[in-house]
């Protein structure tokens, strides 16, 4: 089956360093990827959408510049949290869509990220 | 809202038993598709059901859609120990959102 690798899926760093997160479709080519956030207990909130080639489209309230995506291929999305702050803590999940509208999504095994 | 519902938001049922979950939405779909989430994971799709199909199997699955009343449901049959996770409904419109889930619980 389709498979979605994301990297890393544990992540301790600074307040005010950057953090990138990977996520990588393995053995399919992805045209949309979505980027969710977790909080515990509770459903996954979209983040931005991320078409290969293209800007991304953020969420209202999603801060652009603080959440940079880079969807630069068809097989790879990521996600930097720059300066990160403690309640940018978080389980953070990419998924990717193949290539039909119709297709359902693939998920990574998440990030646990923790800024202290 | 462009995303469904759950419900029951939690439910726990004994090992053997079925396990019925819904999903209600407000706007018009492409497909409705049920995930699956184990604690501290990623989603794993279960079922997709195009918005012209009424009902869909898969192993001790079934899925039924009724766009009239903008509603789904997800049946387990038979279920084990190790269904035990969240579960999600998605709206595929142009994008992938997912209501907060139904938590279940299947004790041996």
């Amino acid at each position: 089956g389709a498979v979605v690798s994301q990297h890393p899926s544990r992540v301790i760093c600074k307040s005010g360093t950057s953090v990138k997160i990977e996520c990588r479709s393995l053995d399919f080519q992805a045209t949309t990827m979505f980027w969710y956030r977790q909080f515990p207990k509770k459903s996954l909130m979209l983040m931005a959408t991320s078409n290969e080639g293209s800007k991304a489209t953020y969420e209202q309230g999603v801060e652009k510049d603080k959440f940079l995506i880079n969807h630069a291929s068809l097989t790879l999305s990521t996600l930097t949290v720059t300066s990160a702050h403690p309640e940018d803590s978080s389980f953070y999940i990419c998924s990717a869509r193949g290539l039909s509208y119709n297709s359902p999504l693939h998920f990574g095994n998440g990030t646990r990220l923790t800024v202290t | 809202s462009q995303q469904g519902e759950e419900d029951p938001q939690a439910l726990s049922i004994q090992e053997g038993e079925n396990a019925t979950m819904n999903c209600s939405y407000k706007t018009s779909i492409n497909n409705l598709q049920w995930y699956r989430q184990n604690s501290g994971r990623g989603l794993v799709h279960l079922i997709l059901i195009r918005s012209n199909e009424r009902e869909k199997h898969s192993g001790r699955l079934r899925v039924t859609l009724d766009t009239s009343k903008k509603s789904s449901s997800l049946l387990i049959t038979a279920s084990r120990a190790a269904d035990t996770a969240s579960y999600f409904c998605a709206l595929n419109i142009n994008d992938m959102r997912f209501g907060a889930g139904t938590r279940l619980t299947v004790k041996p």
